[in-house]
């Protein structure tokens, strides 16, 4: 069975600063992989998405995220974190016609 | 429409009311999927559809809890006899098609509070 795991509930970040949220998974062959955002009472939103080719993806707002398959991760990474930046972030993997598995997410937040 | 929609936004009802919350996915998409997100526990997968049916119901926490899509759109989720740990945000996504390859687009959820 698929699993997700984020191993970092809340992380603070100074504005400006740099970031990198950790994603692993557990799969038996490539499996796709998401991060999605959810801001406060806000859906989720996807941010970036990996299915094969480049293992460097980018995705919307600034975002990047690499898949190392020897690590079984796909970390989420920004050069420079803005305010708006804080919220609710979601590693997702899925594969063939199962329904997308969720890691448990990582609070953001960002301080001045 | 432009996007998922789900109805109420935010739902208290009474222990041992049942309650119904409607989805109106995307036109066109085939693919509906529900998703609980309670407190630090992230998204738990409930059931999806594709078109009327539903293949996977293997996230349905208990027999209280049942879906159905009409016409390949909306989806009702009912809960029977709602209990106090069936408080959360119930998410609707759809997707163009079956399966991971598709990029699933989410609602802003349904928030429901047993009290």
């Amino acid at each position: 069975a698929q699993s997700v795991t984020q191993p970092d509930i809340h992380i603070t970040v100074s504005e400006g600063a740099s970031l990198e949220l950790r994603c692993n998974y557990s799969y038996g062959a490539t499996p796709y992989l998401f991060w999605y955002v959810q801001s406060p009472g806000q859906g989720l939103q996807l941010l970036l998405k990996y299915f094969s080719g480049d293992t460097l993806v980018q995705g919307i707002k600034g975002f990047e995220a690499e898949f190392k398959r020897s690590q079984s991760s796909f970390n989420l990474r920004k050069p420079s974190v803005h305010w708006s930046d804080a919220a609710e972030y979601f590693c997702a993997v899925g594969a063939g016609n199962t329904p997308l598995v969720f890691g448990k997410g990582t609070r953001l937040s960002v301080i001045a | 429409g432009a996007g998922v929609s789900q109805s109420p936004s935010n739902k208290v009802t009474e222990k041992g009311k049942d309650v119904e919350l409607r989805c109106d996915p995307i036109s066109g998409h085939t693919a509906l999927y529900w998703y609980r997100q309670s407190l630090g526990q992230g998204l738990e997968f409930l059931i999806y559809f594709q078109g009327n049916s539903a293949p996977d119901k293997s996230g349905l926490p208990s027999d209280r809890f049942s879906a159905e899509r009409t016409g390949g759109s909306v989806s009702t989720l009912t809960i029977q006899r709602t209990q106090q740990e069936d408080s959360a945000v119930y998410l609707c996504a759809s997707s163009r098609g079956q399966g991971a390859g598709n990029t699933i687009y989410f609602g802003e959820g349904s928030w429901l509070t047993v009290v």
